[in-house]
């Protein structure tokens, strides 16, 4: 079966410009992460879906940041403008079932750097 | 609020020697605790989880971790390090006693394996 797939995996833009990294999580996983991955940071949660809801956007830097799931098989993450700072690996990730004790189960990531 | 703290952002061991990396959790209520395992340029996969039962748990590729209530800790270990085995490892907690499930993660411990 496929797994979490993002993309791209990589991407280099200028500052000020629009980003949108994309996520198609396991079929049939009614629940979607995008978690930011930085040195100083380390793993971060930004948003949650489940069954294509946002629940908790808590971790959303900014109002820059967006994401949406139209539907159960795709999400997107648009930052806009985009800024040096944001330059971060984005993990999207989705499990099957409620947490706590469902697992998680990640893409490979989007590295983004922003110049 | 549940969160985990990782003693030791680095850790060498030789190969074949006992592999320790520290985790001890903070939690309002009864934890569900994790390790995710990241190799370079991938995203994290679970190596084991506890939820209730036996507090000793066995994962992927020979790790197995101990809940320690009175010590609030969940440390995983390895009898013999392999090369195969560097890799960043993550404890998580899952939130799960508010009104949003999600897994708060620590900020990893780098495992390097020496010939």
């Amino acid at each position: 079966d496929a797994g979490v797939i993002q993309s791209p995996r990589h991407e280099v833009t200028e500052m000020g410009q629009e980003v949108t990294l994309r996520c198609k999580p396991i079929s049939g996983h009614n629940s979607l992460f995008w978690y930011r991955q930085t040195m100083m940071r380390g793993l971060e949660l930004l948003i949650y879906f489940n069954n294509n809801v946002p629940i908790d956007d808590s971790g959303m830097p900014e109002d820059r940041f967006s994401a949406k799931m139209p539907n159960a098989s795709f999400s997107t993450l648009k930052i806009q403008p985009s800024e040096p700072r944001d330059s971060a690996v984005y993990f999207c990730a989705s499990s099957f079932g409620p947490l706590p004790t469902g697992e998680l189960f990640f893409g490979e990531g989007s590295r983004l750097t922003v110049l | 609020a549940q969160s985990v703290t990782q003693l030791g952002s680095h850790v060498s061991v030789s190969e074949g020697a006992l592999v320790l990396l520290r985790c001890n959790y903070s939690s309002s209520v009864p934890p569900y605790l994790f390790w995710y395992v990241q190799y370079p340029n991938q995203g994290l996969q679970l190596l084991l989880k506890y939820t209730t039962g036996a507090t000793l748990v066995k994962g992927i590729n020979g790790f197995e971790a101990e809940f320690k209530k009175s010590e609030t800790s969940f440390h995983l270990t390895k009898p013999s390090a392999h090369m195969s085995d560097a890799a960043e490892y993550f404890c998580a907690v899952s939130d799960h006693g508010g009104a949003t499930n999600k897994l708060i993660f620590g900020t990893g411990t780098l495992l390097a394996v020496q010939p």
